[in-house]
């Protein structure tokens, strides 16, 4: 069955930096892109970005170019988002997400979130 | 950017109520946009994609309607797991979500 497990949770101090990781498996990690998706509390869901896992390109949202990363390792079928300059509004539950390839993006399955707390 | 609107923004409902929610885009967007719900504490799910397609398990109660800049997401009797935040998702040439219509029991 289609899974993709994330990366435990982080507490990191403003202005570092966190590398989340979306491990997949149960399908073709190339055939389909990855996307992240991010929850703040009493916000709503927010897009940051794809990556295509066939071939590494990025798009990423505006709100996050300049400050975010993505990169994937077909070997281990495993996506990365990094964010850096983090202040304490990327508190949030980031989320990996597959695209279903199929008129237009939209994700048919997800990980189960990596809780981000920025603090100092 | 296309911008995506929901209203309302929360209702209440009781058990067995017609719900309806709308997502209005700023430009067309033909048929791209999608449907989610969320529950505290889980990854959101999709519910229905191309506008008016029923993701494989959902519950037939779930249904999408619209085209263009109108959307409509309706759920024909609710249920006590229905409880959630829904959100729209546009794919067209961009992507971005709606900001959240939380469903709350009457």
């Amino acid at each position: 069955q289609v899974q993709l497990v994330q990366s435990g949770a982080e507490v990191k101090k403003p202005g570092a930096s966190v590398k989340v990781s979306c491990k997949t498996s149960g399908y073709t990690f190339t055939g389909h892109d990855i996307s992240w998706v991010r929850k703040a509390p009493g916000q709503g869901l927010e897009w940051m970005g794809w990556i295509s896992s066939f071939s590494g390109d990025t798009t990423y949202a505006q709100q996050f170019q300049g400050r975010v990363t993505m990169t994937k390792d077909s070997s281990t079928a495993t996506a990365y988002m990094e964010l850096r300059s983090l202040t304490p509004d990327d508190t949030a539950i980031y989320y990996c997400a597959r695209d279903r390839e199929s008129f237009g993006k939209h994700f048919d399955y997800w990980g189960q979130g990596t809780l981000l707390t920025v603090s100092s | 950017d296309i911008q995506m609107t929901q209203s309302p923004s929360s209702l209440s409902a009781s058990v067995g109520d017609r719900v309806t929610i709308t997502c209005r885009a700023s430009q067309s967007i033909t048929r791209y946009l999608n449907w989610y719900q969320h529950k505290p504490g889980k990854a959101p799910e999709l519910l229905i994609y191309a506008a008016s397609t029923l993701q494989t398990g959902v519950p037939s109660r779930f249904s999408g309607s619209g085209s263009g800049t109108d959307f409509t997401l309706t759920i024909s009797s609710l249920q006590p797991e229905d409880f959630a935040t829904y959100y729209c998702q546009h794919s067209y040439r961009s992507l971005s979500f709606g900001q959240g219509t939380k469903v709350e029991i009457k």
